[in-house]
């Protein structure tokens, strides 16, 4: 069953412009993870962060975290067209378990 | 890091033929994980291992299908018979004990025909 869940399920963006995309859980976490999937590829770990953290960065990704919500977003500033991908954010179950939204698909336009 | 290799890449077979999928996890990860994706049900856990021991096999759909980790750099998952619902890409990821991050093969596309 899907922990999260990503909103919106599509997004289409120019280059240059800022994506933002939002994940919504339902059960308290340890943590949690934002995994980008290019067309025909596996999924690649973006970034993690833990339950007592409220914010992270890394490159042009920024994530933040509500535990009070129960929810999480991802922005990407200054979008590509190799960022053109669907994200999916992941929860953590018991057992190094994750459980995987339905992911947004981004599309960015050159 | 070769990262987690998978074979096949693509598989297309019969209704009611056996299939095999293989995966190689990255040297040093003790936890390994079979998922299946489908545009229907998304990305699906069906199955993993903690130190070569199944530990959760709930996700796996039915007694047609079984896994196995005969040593720490090997998995099967296989799929007796197989049927055309069975068709989606399968993923193999691996993880350390010591982190929660998954690292992802390439997948196996899987079409029974």
């Amino acid at each position: 069953s899907q922990q999260g869940e990503e909103d919106p399920q599509a997004l289409s963006i120019q280059e240059g412009e800022n994506a933002t995309m939002n994940c919504s859980y339902k059960t308290s976490i340890n943590n949690l993870q934002w995994y980008r999937q290019n067309s025909g590829r596996g999924l690649v770990h973006l970034i993690l962060i833990r339950s007592n953290e409220r914010e992270k960065h890394s490159g042009r990704l920024r994530v933040t975290l509500d535990t009070s919500k129960k929810s999480s977003s991802l922005l990407i500033t200054a979008s590509r067209a190799a960022d053109t991908a669907s994200y999916f954010c992941a929860t953590d179950g018991s057992d190094y378990k994750l459980s995987f939204g339905a992911g947004t698909t981004v599309t960015v336009r050159a | 890091d070769a990262g987690v290799i998978q074979s096949p890449r693509h598989e297309v077979t019969e209704m009611g033929q056996e299939v095999t999928l293989r995966c190689k996890p990255i040297s040093g990860h003790n936890s390994l994980f079979w998922y299946r994706q489908t545009m229907m049900r998304g990305l699906e856990l069906l199955i993993y291992f903690n130190n070569n021991v199944p530990i959760d096999d709930s996700g796996m759909p039915e007694d047609r299908f079984s896994a196995k980790m005969p040593n720490a750099s090997f998995s099967t998952l296989k799929i007796q018979p197989s049927e055309p619902r069975d068709s989606a890409v399968y993923f193999c990821a691996s993880s350390s004990g010591t982190e929660d991050t998954q690292y992802f093969g390439p997948g196996t596309r899987l079409t029974v025909l």
